[in-house]
């Protein structure tokens, strides 16, 4: 099994409202990931949380929150969400940091 | 610090012909080299990777890729094109040792005419 599950595939948000995305793997993998990706443009790393230490890149806002768990689990919250916050979100997972890495389909993000 | 260029935001071909999409890196140390591939609003898929050994590498569906460390080079090849093999593909690159994470290339659309 080499899949990365995301939940929900599409969401339509107000810039109220609260929600989250959430991520599944079930491959033993030590580091998941969470990528920002707009329109024609490669994936933007928002966090790593590898051996249950989290890394942040310090340039996403503190509407974003990540969450793990457990291992083979990572949420990312939402509040109070931006239009310009509309993107497809990535998880993806690794066996270690700097490995190969395997992604998920994506959540679709519409904020309204 | 590490960086990845790809030559190209679109390249076109026909169906059958030589798919050549282009990516150099630069590293301060040798690094592991990955190709993704992505279709319309999914998620990336990995395509080949080169970690140590043999310098060329296979990947799914048809596609290879060859590290030349005096090139600095990873260019990935298919030697006859298919409709199907249209979207965006990423070159990545990682650092071999310590806390790494993947840094991509701005992508390279590939378009397959009949």
């Amino acid at each position: 099994d080499t899949e990365v599950t995301q939940t929900p595939k599409h969401l339509v948000m107000g810039m109220t409202n609260k929600k989250s995305l959430k991520c599944e793997q079930h491959m033993g993998h030590r580091a998941m990931y969470w990528y920002k990706q707009k329109a024609k443009k490669p994936p933007e790393l928002m966090f790593v949380y590898s051996y249950e230490k989290l890394s942040i890149n310090e340039s996403v806002p503190s509407r974003f929150s990540p969450e793990c768990p457990n291992s083979s689990l990572l949420n990312l919250h939402l509040h109070a969400l931006q239009p310009e916050d509309s993107a497809l979100y990535l998880c993806a997972s690794s066996q270690d940091r700097g490995t190969a890495a395997f992604f998920g389909q994506g959540t679709r993000l519409t904020v309204v | 610090a590490q960086s990845v260029t790809q030559l190209g935001s679109h390249v076109s071909v026909s169906e059958g012909a030589l798919v050549l999409l282009r990516c150099n890196y630069s590293s301060s140390v040798p690094p592991y080299l990955f190709w993704y591939v992505q279709y319309p609003n999914q998620g990336l898929q990995l395509l080949l990777k080169y970690t140590t050994g043999a310098t060329l590498v296979k990947g799914i569906n048809g596609f290879e890729a060859e590290f030349k460390k005096s090139e600095t080079s990873f260019h990935l090849t298919k030697p006859s094109a298919h409709m199907s093999d249209a979207a965006e593909y990423f070159c990545a690159v990682t650092r071999r040792a310590g806390y790494s994470t993947l840094t991509f290339g701005k992508g390279t659309m590939l378009l397959v005419s009949p």
